[in-house]
């Protein structure tokens, strides 16, 4: 079965931009897609596809990818970024779903 | 507005058993693949089994298959996740979602499932 795998913790002065990422080979075949969890609350699909955001999202959350490598870019990170951030994919070998081990984001 | 609420959680014995009910409201319940994802307590997102608009396709991830059941009722608006067999590593908030184009695009807030003795 496909991983994703993502860095534990990251962190970014407020205002400033950091690059979350997910590595895995299911990657090459599927966008990722990219959820933000604050404690105690359900995940809220922040970027998918491509990179679409829902409706809400704010426009300095984006989505990239190259090869087995997608990003998850926060431009002029505030104070309300912080929280945890997952990835997910399709298995490229089934149609299962998978999941990176998140990253909590603290802005400093 | 969008919205799915589980319920069914609770405390059981190790070997016991749990029938977990998520309730749809806000969209066309039965035009839409569905899926239930848990989360142990300090830990990642775990994806657990998906299931598509008539019930007849099925997937679970490799731990839970033969002991949960994944099943629907769209006369109803609801998702059910029936655990038999329960261990303690089944032990997580366990969430319904609605499998919108491409990603999981709706969440429900969770159902917290024990497994002790």
């Amino acid at each position: 079965s496909s991983e994703l795998t993502q860095d534990p913790a990251v962190s970014v002065a407020l205002g400033q931009t950091v690059r979350i990422t997910c590595q895995g080979d299911s990657l090459r075949t599927y966008y990722a897609n990219w959820y933000q969890q604050k404690p105690g609350q359900a995940p809220v699909l922040v970027i998918y596809g491509k990179n679409t955001r829902p409706s809400g999202i704010p426009d300095r959350i984006s989505g990239s990818s190259s090869g087995n490598t997608a990003s998850l870019t926060i431009t002029g990170a505030q104070a309300e970024d912080e929280a945890d951030y997952y990835c997910n994919s399709r298995d490229s070998s089934n149609n299962h779903l998978v999941f990176g081990g998140g990253t909590k984001l603290t802005v400093l | 507005e969008v919205q799915l609420v589980e319920s069914g959680g609770g405390l059981v014995q190790p070997g016991g058993s749990l029938r977990l009910s998520c309730e749809a409201s806000g969209f066309t319940f039965r035009s839409y693949w569905m899926s239930w994802v848990r989360q142990a307590p300090g830990k990642g997102l775990e994806w657990v089994a998906n299931i598509n608009q008539d019930g007849s396709e099925k997937d679970y991830v490799d731990s839970v298959k033969g002991r949960f059941t994944v099943s629907r009722d769209n006369a109803k608006n609801s998702l059910y996740l029936q655990m038999n067999s329960l261990r303690a590593e089944d032990t997580a908030v366990y969430h319904c979602a609605r499998f919108g184009w491409l990603a999981l695009d709706y969440w429900g807030q969770g159902a917290l499932v024990t497994v002790s003795s």
